[in-house]
């Protein structure tokens, strides 16, 4: 049973950059077709997908995020990472890691998310 | 960006009914579409891919159905552990969608 579980700092100020990790157990960033993921959700609205990427180096970016995402990942750790720069009030949010079970795809696994706070 | 949206955004139900969410994308997009139940304070859950196959472990009171712009899931008899959100996606292109959701709520 694949797990993911993100990980990073739950406050950041205006203008830096957020910082996340996500850790697979359970099964392998570089194994098969899947695409790894991140989407995040404001407190008390909807869900907005921000970035995929495979362990060769395909990404794909949300246009509207594009300039500010730069998404990783770390085979010998078996995760993956997301930095989203120059945050505003906007970018709070709970922000969840996920597979794609493949490119242009659905999301089959997900962790159970982390709340971050953009707040000086 | 294809824009997805749903009908109703709340429905008050009781256990036992039959309950109906319909998602509409602003272009065609074949049966490239999920659904997802989301409950309070958790993540979002799997229920149907490609428009109509219940993803493994999903009752099979859970149905979707639907192609190209117009798609809705269906809930044939509502049980207690249903009462949630519940979000639409589209994956036709690259730019993945997913719609405001409909949240199901005890009548």
């Amino acid at each position: 049973q694949v797990q993911l579980q993100e990980s990073g700092p739950g406050l950041v100020k205006p203008s830096e950059t957020l910082s996340l990790t996500c850790t697979v157990s359970g099964g392998s960033v570089s194994s098969g077709n899947y695409y790894w993921s991140w989407i995040r959700q404001p407190p008390g609205k909807g869900l907005e997908w921000i970035a995929f990427m495979h362990y060769s180096g395909s990404t794909n970016y949300n246009p509207s995020l594009k300039s500010r995402v730069t998404i990783s990942v770390d085979t010998s750790k078996n995760q993956f990472s997301l930095k989203l720069s120059s945050v505003t009030a906007a970018d709070t949010a709970v922000y969840y890691c996920a597979r794609a079970a493949y490119s242009q795809s659905y999301f089959d696994y997900w962790g159970q998310g982390t709340l971050v706070t953009v707040s000086s | 960006d294809i824009q997805m949206t749903q009908s109703p955004s709340t429905l008050s139900a009781s256990v036992g009914d039959r309950v109906t969410i319909t998602c509409r994308a602003s272009q065609t997009i074949s049966s490239w579409l999920a659904w997802y139940q989301q409950k309070p304070g958790k993540a979002p859950k799997l229920l149907i891919y490609k428009a109509s196959s219940l993803e493994s472990g999903v009752p099979a009171r859970f149905s979707g159905s639907g192609s190209g712009t117009e798609f809705t899931l269906t809930i044939s008899s509502l049980q207690p552990d249903d009462f949630a959100t519940y979000y639409c996606q589209q994956y036709n292109s690259y730019s993945l969608t997913f719609g405001p959701g409909t949240k199901v709520d005890i009548k």
